[in-house]
């Protein structure tokens, strides 16, 4: 099946410092990328469209200077969080749009990236 | 407005008995696709089950069925038989249209909780 690479699974990061979330598709090409954001005992918040070369669609109230995203190749986007701060901890999940297919196996999710923001 | 709406934050079930999800949702579309996921406390997002908007026989995988009504615009999950390892998140999710680049849009989530 689909399988989404999602690294690092966790991260711990000082105020002020840039990290970056990285999403890959092993074993299919995703045109499409989607970039969730989770609290805690909460519901998944996209953030973000990405599609393969062009500029991310950045939800409303998604600060797109904050979140950097790039997806420079059919099977990695990747999420960079600058200059984070506490309030930036938070559970980060990526999921590809499998080309080509459709209802229930259009999606697939990756493991998800906790970041810690010290 | 909200788009799924689940209305239970937690529920409890004894093991082995049956339990309800409930979800409903909003959509002016015509075409689009109703999904439940499982999220333990790893946080992965395991796939359950999907139901087509233009399904006529309501999905069921295994233990999970879905309990589709459409006039209604309710998707509720039905968990039978179930199991102490059950216990997790669970969220229910529309994508409106068949095209690609669609979001995915998730209900707030029930907490499950699977008595001994």
């Amino acid at each position: 099946g689909a399988v989404v690479s999602q690294h690092p699974s966790r991260v711990i990061c000082k105020s002020g410092t840039s990290v970056k979330i990285e999403c890959r598709s092993l074993d299919f090409q995703a045109t499409t990328m989607f970039w969730y954001r989770q609290f805690p005992k909460q519901s998944l918040m996209l953030m973000a469209t990405s599609n393969e070369g062009s500029k991310a669609t950045y939800e409303q109230g998604v600060e797109k200077d904050k979140f950097l995203i790039n997806h420079a190749s059919l099977t990695l986007s990747t999420l960079t969080v600058t200059s984070a701060h506490p309030e930036d901890s938070s559970f980060y999940i990526c999921s590809a749009e499998l080309t080509g297919y459709s209802g229930a196996n259009v999606l697939t999710f990756g493991a998800g990236s906790r970041l810690t923001v010290l | 407005a909200q788009k799924i709406t689940q209305t239970q934050p937690g529920m409890f079930v004894q093991e082995k008995e049956a339990v309800t999800l409930d979800c409903t949702y909003d959509t002016s579309d015509q075409s689009y696709g109703l999904f439940w996921y499982k999220q333990p406390s790893s946080g992965e997002m395991i796939f359950l089950i999907y139901q087509g908007s233009y399904d006529e026989q309501n999905a069921t995988e295994g233990r999970y069925s879905l309990n589709f009504q459409k006039a209604r615009k309710s998707a509720n999950l039905v968990i039978s038989a179930s199991q102490l390892g059950d216990s997790a998140m669970y969220f229910c999710a529309m994508r409106e249209g068949l095209g690609y680049g669609n979001k995915l849009v998730f209900g707030a989530g029930t907490i499950l909780r699977v008595k001994s």
